[in-house]
């Protein structure tokens, strides 16, 4: 089956730390993008990448990074440098770059990160 | 700036019709999508609207009016299922989705 997989599902971290969550899609989807929801709050953009091997940022990025080095993964780096950390993350997936009609995009199940 | 608004909560009783509303204001416009998001999951996309008018799918429609920066899902013969937040995401100039908060819809039997 094709789709978008995050791992893993519930992530708890020591304050302080880094951590990588994951991002692995099969749909041979171009673009991909980091999401960050927090409760009440619409989704707000981290990063995205359009093609292999180049990356953007988005609304908030400051304290992530994230790489692109093949096209079916995109993970997504939380450094000790982001001061709310906890949250809920989707990565999503869109077949041809940044949208061009009618391309909705795909999430992943999300990974809920706590900092303790 | 950009800008969506819809209500924070609504509540509808099972079987019957429910319409949730969003306004936007984005720096250029192409389409607009709704989406559900059930409680601690991943957005599913619901409908695309790119020209003004109705787009009927199922027990959901959705309604665009592009002069007015509007928008509406409209959710038919409720079902307890349906309980969870309607998100409104127009697409700007750029094609970058700008999310509202969602609404999220309460459905009592």
């Amino acid at each position: 089956d094709g789709g978008i997989t995050q791992s893993p599902k519930y992530l708890f971290r020591k304050e302080g730390q880094n951590v990588t969550l994951s991002c692995e899609q099969n749909l041979n989807h171009d673009a991909m993008y980091w999401y960050r929801q927090d409760p009440g709050q619409g989704l707000r953009l981290i990063y995205y990448s359009q093609i292999v091997n180049d990356f953007q940022k988005g609304d908030i990025a400051e304290g992530y990074s994230v790489s692109r080095e093949k096209k079916e993964s995109f993970p997504l780096t939380v450094t000790s440098a982001q001061k709310n950390p906890t949250a809920f993350y989707l990565c999503a997936s869109i077949i041809e770059g940044a949208g061009g009609g009618y391309n909705e995009q795909f999430f992943g199940p999300g990974t809920r990160l706590t900092v303790l | 700036g950009q800008n969506i608004d819809q209500p924070t909560e609504m509540t509808a009783t099972e079987g019957a019709i429910v319409q949730i509303n969003c306004t936007y204001q984005t720096s250029g416009f192409n389409g607009l999508f709704w989406y559900q998001q059930h409680a601690g999951e991943a957005p599913t996309f619901l409908s695309y609207n790119v020209l003004d008018g109705l787009e009927e799918k199922g027990r959901f429609s959705s309604f665009l009016s592009r002069s007015k920066g509007y928008s509406y899902l409209l959710l038919k013969e409720l079902q307890m299922k349906d309980s969870a937040s309607y998100l409104c995401a127009p697409m700007d100039s750029n094609y970058q989705l700008i999310w509202g908060a969602g609404t999220k819809l309460i459905i009592k039997p």
